[in-house]
């Protein structure tokens, strides 16, 4: 079975600067897709972002940009220029194989942003 | 489109009770996915339909929980007996199958308390 595992329970960044979140997976598919969702207080998940698994460009959504290291199984989250709003807890998730519907979840990083 | 609508947005109940908790999907998704949310575990997949079928429903806890959807637009997921232990945010999805690129689509979720 798929694992999701993002080993940072809690991160803090000052406002403005830049913050990387980890997520780690395994699988022994090779055609599968990522994504990271938040989660503000207001308990809405939220897309951010998705990459997809044969494109070696990293995908990128204005702030928000991965680093997708295949061979690595790794999956991590660069947020720029942070601010207060993405204060949240994030979620990477797995999706993919014969079971195309399935999704993944990690156990979530809180992410405090400082004024 | 109006999102995934679940109702009710929070449930008190006392332990013995009957628990349902209702989910309409975004029209058009023909996948609907049951999470649950608590601290201690993150965020659990129940189960999940495809074309209003049950596909996977490892994660359902016990059998006192069940699942259902009659139709494409509304499903129910319930607890009977409900438990303390079962206080949690439960959330519904709906995603497009057929491609692993299409995210999920996450209800408000139901926050439910039985005391």
């Amino acid at each position: 079975a798929q694992t999701v595992t993002q080993s940072q329970p809690e991160m803090s960044v000052q406002e403005a600067e830049t913050v990387t979140l980890s997520c780690t997976y395994d699988t022994s598919e090779s055609d599968y897709y990522l994504f990271w969702y938040k989660q503000p207080p207001s308990r809405q998940m939220i897309l951010v972002i998705r990459q997809e698994a044969y494109k070696q460009q990293n995908a990128t959504e204005n702030r928000f940009s991965v680093n997708f290291q295949k061979a690595a199984k790794s999956f991590s989250l660069k947020i720029s220029d942070s601010q207060l709003g993405d204060a949240a807890m994030y979620f990477c998730a797995y999706r993919g194989g014969y079971n195309f519907n399935k999704f993944y979840f990690g156990s979530g990083t809180k992410l405090n942003v400082k004024p | 489109d109006a999102g995934v609508i679940q109702s009710p947005r929070h449930e008190v109940t006392e332990m013995g009770q009957e628990v349902t908790l209702r989910c309409k999907p975004i029209s058009g998704h023909n996948s609907l996915f049951w999470y649950r949310q608590t601290m201690m575990r993150g965020l659990e997949l129940l189960i999940y339909f495809n074309n209003n079928v049950p596909i996977d429903d490892s994660g359902m806890p016990e059998d006192r929980f069940s699942a259902k959807m009659p139709n494409a637009s509304f499903s129910t997921l319930k607890i009977q007996p409900s438990e303390p232990r079962d206080s949690a945010v439960y959330f519904c999805a709906s995603s497009e199958g057929g491609s692993s690129y299409n995210e999920q689509f996450f209800g408000p979720g139901t926050r439910l308390t039985v005391l």
